[in-house]
Protein backbone atom coordinates (compact mmCIF):
# COMPACT_ATOMS: atom_id res chain seq x y z
CA UNK A 1 0.00 0.00 0.00
CA UNK A 2 1.04 3.88 0.00
CA UNK A 3 3.23 4.43 2.94
CA UNK A 4 2.40 7.85 4.48
CA UNK A 5 4.90 10.03 6.36
CA UNK A 6 4.42 12.94 8.66
CA UNK A 7 6.14 15.00 10.16
CA UNK A 8 7.14 16.49 12.86
CA UNK A 9 5.49 13.83 15.32
CA UNK A 10 5.04 16.01 18.38
CA UNK A 11 4.91 19.68 18.60
CA UNK A 12 4.05 22.08 21.20
CA UNK A 13 2.96 25.53 20.50
CA UNK A 14 2.37 28.49 22.58
CA UNK A 15 -1.38 30.02 21.84
CA UNK A 16 -1.19 32.34 18.93
CA UNK A 17 1.94 30.85 17.03
CA UNK A 18 2.00 29.59 13.53
CA UNK A 19 2.68 25.85 12.52
CA UNK A 20 3.06 24.11 9.28
CA UNK A 21 2.59 20.38 9.13
CA UNK A 22 3.85 17.89 6.49
CA UNK A 23 2.51 14.63 4.84
CA UNK A 24 4.69 12.80 2.30
CA UNK A 25 3.40 9.85 0.09
CA UNK A 26 5.18 6.88 -1.09
CA UNK A 27 3.29 7.47 -4.50
CA UNK A 28 0.69 9.42 -6.15
CA UNK A 29 -2.72 9.90 -4.94
CA UNK A 30 -5.69 10.62 -6.16
CA UNK A 31 -7.64 11.32 -2.94
CA UNK A 32 -6.41 13.37 -0.24
CA UNK A 33 -7.84 13.89 3.58
CA UNK A 34 -6.54 15.72 6.24
CA UNK A 35 -7.86 14.99 9.71
CA UNK A 36 -8.37 16.31 13.10
CA UNK A 37 -8.67 13.89 16.62
CA UNK A 38 -9.91 15.60 18.94
CA UNK A 39 -9.12 14.56 22.50
CA UNK A 40 -12.11 12.62 22.85
CA UNK A 41 -11.68 10.66 19.88
CA UNK A 42 -13.27 11.95 17.20
CA UNK A 43 -12.03 12.07 13.65
CA UNK A 44 -12.79 15.54 12.51
CA UNK A 45 -12.72 16.12 8.33
CA UNK A 46 -10.47 19.70 7.95
CA UNK A 47 -9.91 19.14 3.99
CA UNK A 48 -9.91 17.55 0.85
CA UNK A 49 -7.53 18.29 -0.95
CA UNK A 50 -5.65 15.80 -3.60
CA UNK A 51 -4.26 18.92 -5.25
CA UNK A 52 -3.97 22.52 -4.52
CA UNK A 53 -4.87 24.79 -2.03
CA UNK A 54 -7.72 25.29 0.83
CA UNK A 55 -8.94 27.80 3.20
CA UNK A 56 -10.79 27.39 6.07
CA UNK A 57 -10.74 29.94 8.69
CA UNK A 58 -7.37 29.70 10.37
CA UNK A 59 -6.69 26.37 8.65
CA UNK A 60 -5.24 26.23 5.32
CA UNK A 61 -3.81 23.11 3.39
CA UNK A 62 -1.58 22.76 0.13
CA UNK A 63 -0.98 19.59 -1.74
CA UNK A 64 1.56 19.25 -4.47
CA UNK A 65 0.48 16.01 -6.01
CA UNK A 66 3.60 16.20 -8.72
CA UNK A 67 5.97 16.10 -5.71
CA UNK A 68 3.79 13.92 -3.56
CA UNK A 69 3.18 15.76 -0.33
CA UNK A 70 1.25 18.02 1.37
CA UNK A 71 0.88 21.07 3.98
CA UNK A 72 -1.39 22.05 6.48
CA UNK A 73 -1.03 25.34 7.98
CA UNK A 74 -2.74 26.50 11.18
CA UNK A 75 -2.48 30.27 12.23
CA UNK A 76 -2.91 31.69 15.49
CA UNK A 77 -2.86 28.38 17.20
CA UNK A 78 -5.33 27.71 20.22
CA UNK A 79 -5.62 25.81 22.65
CA UNK A 80 -8.93 23.99 20.98
CA UNK A 81 -6.41 23.26 18.19
CA UNK A 82 -4.68 20.38 20.44
CA UNK A 83 -4.87 16.78 19.50
CA UNK A 84 -3.68 14.46 16.87
CA UNK A 85 -3.67 15.29 13.08
CA UNK A 86 -3.40 12.97 10.46
CA UNK A 87 -3.38 12.86 6.33
CA UNK A 88 -4.61 9.77 4.73
CA UNK A 89 -4.74 9.18 1.16
CA UNK A 90 -5.33 6.58 -1.69
CA UNK A 91 -4.66 6.15 -5.41
CA UNK A 92 -6.41 3.49 -7.94
CA UNK A 93 -4.12 1.41 -7.29
CA UNK A 94 -4.81 0.68 -3.51
CA UNK A 95 -8.85 1.17 -3.94
CA UNK A 96 -10.66 3.42 -2.36
CA UNK A 97 -9.60 2.36 1.12
CA UNK A 98 -7.23 5.58 3.13
CA UNK A 99 -3.71 4.77 4.33
CA UNK A 100 -2.99 7.02 7.22
CA UNK A 101 0.12 8.50 8.45
CA UNK A 102 1.31 8.25 12.15
CA UNK A 103 -0.34 11.46 13.01
CA UNK A 104 1.21 14.88 14.33
CA UNK A 105 0.65 15.11 17.86
CA UNK A 106 -0.53 19.26 18.44
CA UNK A 107 -0.43 20.62 22.12
CA UNK A 108 -0.94 24.31 22.36
CA UNK A 109 -0.66 25.90 25.67
CA UNK A 110 -1.95 28.98 27.11
CA UNK B 1 -27.71 15.58 8.69
CA UNK B 2 -26.78 12.63 11.21
CA UNK B 3 -23.45 11.35 10.13
CA UNK B 4 -22.14 8.14 10.18
CA UNK B 5 -23.74 6.65 13.64
CA UNK B 6 -22.06 3.81 15.74
CA UNK B 7 -23.04 1.27 18.79
CA UNK B 8 -21.87 1.08 20.82
CA UNK B 9 -19.70 3.49 21.93
CA UNK B 10 -17.91 1.25 24.55
CA UNK B 11 -17.70 -2.14 24.62
CA UNK B 12 -15.85 -4.10 27.82
CA UNK B 13 -15.74 -7.98 27.38
CA UNK B 14 -14.16 -11.15 28.62
CA UNK B 15 -11.86 -12.91 26.20
CA UNK B 16 -13.72 -15.91 24.22
CA UNK B 17 -16.60 -13.77 24.25
CA UNK B 18 -18.61 -12.71 20.99
CA UNK B 19 -18.40 -8.97 20.25
CA UNK B 20 -20.51 -7.45 17.45
CA UNK B 21 -20.34 -3.60 16.59
CA UNK B 22 -22.57 -1.69 14.47
CA UNK B 23 -22.64 1.27 12.07
CA UNK B 24 -25.25 3.10 9.91
CA UNK B 25 -23.54 4.95 7.76
CA UNK B 26 -24.46 8.40 6.13
CA UNK B 27 -27.84 8.19 4.31
CA UNK B 28 -26.87 7.89 0.26
CA UNK B 29 -23.75 7.23 0.66
CA UNK B 30 -22.71 4.13 -1.10
CA UNK B 31 -19.07 3.30 0.63
CA UNK B 32 -18.87 1.84 4.53
CA UNK B 33 -15.36 1.41 5.60
CA UNK B 34 -14.35 -0.42 9.35
CA UNK B 35 -10.84 0.88 10.23
CA UNK B 36 -8.99 -0.14 13.48
CA UNK B 37 -6.70 2.19 15.53
CA UNK B 38 -4.46 1.12 17.96
CA UNK B 39 -1.17 2.67 19.59
CA UNK B 40 1.06 -0.29 17.31
CA UNK B 41 -0.58 -0.22 14.49
CA UNK B 42 -2.18 3.30 13.60
CA UNK B 43 -5.39 3.44 11.64
CA UNK B 44 -5.65 0.52 9.08
CA UNK B 45 -8.37 -0.82 7.32
CA UNK B 46 -10.31 -3.85 7.85
CA UNK B 47 -12.52 -3.70 5.02
CA UNK B 48 -14.71 -2.38 2.96
CA UNK B 49 -18.32 -2.84 0.74
CA UNK B 50 -19.71 -0.95 -2.20
CA UNK B 51 -23.24 -1.18 -2.63
CA UNK B 52 -23.46 -3.54 0.20
CA UNK B 53 -21.16 -6.22 -1.52
CA UNK B 54 -17.92 -6.48 0.27
CA UNK B 55 -15.05 -5.73 -1.72
CA UNK B 56 -11.69 -5.32 0.13
CA UNK B 57 -11.48 -7.89 3.18
CA UNK B 58 -7.54 -8.05 2.91
CA UNK B 59 -7.25 -6.25 6.24
CA UNK B 60 -9.20 -8.34 8.06
CA UNK B 61 -6.84 -9.87 10.98
CA UNK B 62 -7.69 -13.64 11.17
CA UNK B 63 -11.10 -15.81 10.83
CA UNK B 64 -12.24 -14.26 13.92
CA UNK B 65 -13.33 -11.12 11.92
CA UNK B 66 -16.65 -10.83 9.95
CA UNK B 67 -18.10 -7.85 8.63
CA UNK B 68 -21.53 -7.98 6.90
CA UNK B 69 -23.45 -5.20 5.23
CA UNK B 70 -26.97 -7.10 4.45
CA UNK B 71 -28.55 -3.37 3.76
CA UNK B 72 -27.83 0.29 2.92
CA UNK B 73 -28.02 1.58 6.11
CA UNK B 74 -26.98 -0.95 8.30
CA UNK B 75 -22.99 -3.18 8.97
CA UNK B 76 -21.90 -4.82 11.64
CA UNK B 77 -18.51 -6.08 12.00
CA UNK B 78 -18.61 -9.53 14.11
CA UNK B 79 -15.37 -11.24 16.43
CA UNK B 80 -15.53 -14.17 17.76
CA UNK B 81 -14.09 -15.19 19.42
CA UNK B 82 -12.29 -12.24 21.07
CA UNK B 83 -8.92 -12.03 22.53
CA UNK B 84 -7.27 -9.05 24.22
CA UNK B 85 -5.45 -8.28 21.59
CA UNK B 86 -8.51 -7.44 19.40
CA UNK B 87 -8.31 -4.03 21.96
CA UNK B 88 -8.87 -0.69 20.10
CA UNK B 89 -11.10 2.01 18.48
CA UNK B 90 -12.95 0.48 15.62
CA UNK B 91 -13.98 3.10 13.37
CA UNK B 92 -16.46 3.15 10.36
CA UNK B 93 -16.68 5.47 7.63
CA UNK B 94 -18.89 5.89 4.74
CA UNK B 95 -18.54 8.15 1.48
CA UNK B 96 -19.96 9.02 -1.46
CA UNK B 97 -17.90 10.35 -4.57
CA UNK B 98 -14.68 11.11 -2.65
CA UNK B 99 -14.31 12.11 0.63
CA UNK B 100 -14.94 9.86 3.62
CA UNK B 101 -16.82 10.83 6.70
CA UNK B 102 -15.71 9.11 10.11
CA UNK B 103 -18.60 7.68 13.44
CA UNK B 104 -17.63 8.53 16.77
CA UNK B 105 -15.69 4.60 17.05
CA UNK B 106 -16.37 2.00 19.61
CA UNK B 107 -14.00 1.64 22.27
CA UNK B 108 -13.34 -2.01 22.58
CA UNK B 109 -11.44 -3.27 25.58
CA UNK B 110 -10.99 -7.42 25.81
CA UNK B 111 -9.96 -8.63 29.06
Amino acid sequence: GIQVEQSPPDLILQEGANSTLRCNFSDSVNNLQWFHQNPWGQLINLFYIPSGTKQNGRLSATTVATERYSLLYISSSQTTDSGVYFCAGSNSNSGYALNFGKGTSLLVTP
Amino acid sequence: DAGVIQSPRHEVTEMGQEVTLRCKPISGHDYLFWYRQTMMRGLELLIYFNNNVPIDDSGMPEDRFSAKMPNASFSTLKIQPSEPRDSAVYFCASKVVNEQFFGPGTRLTVL
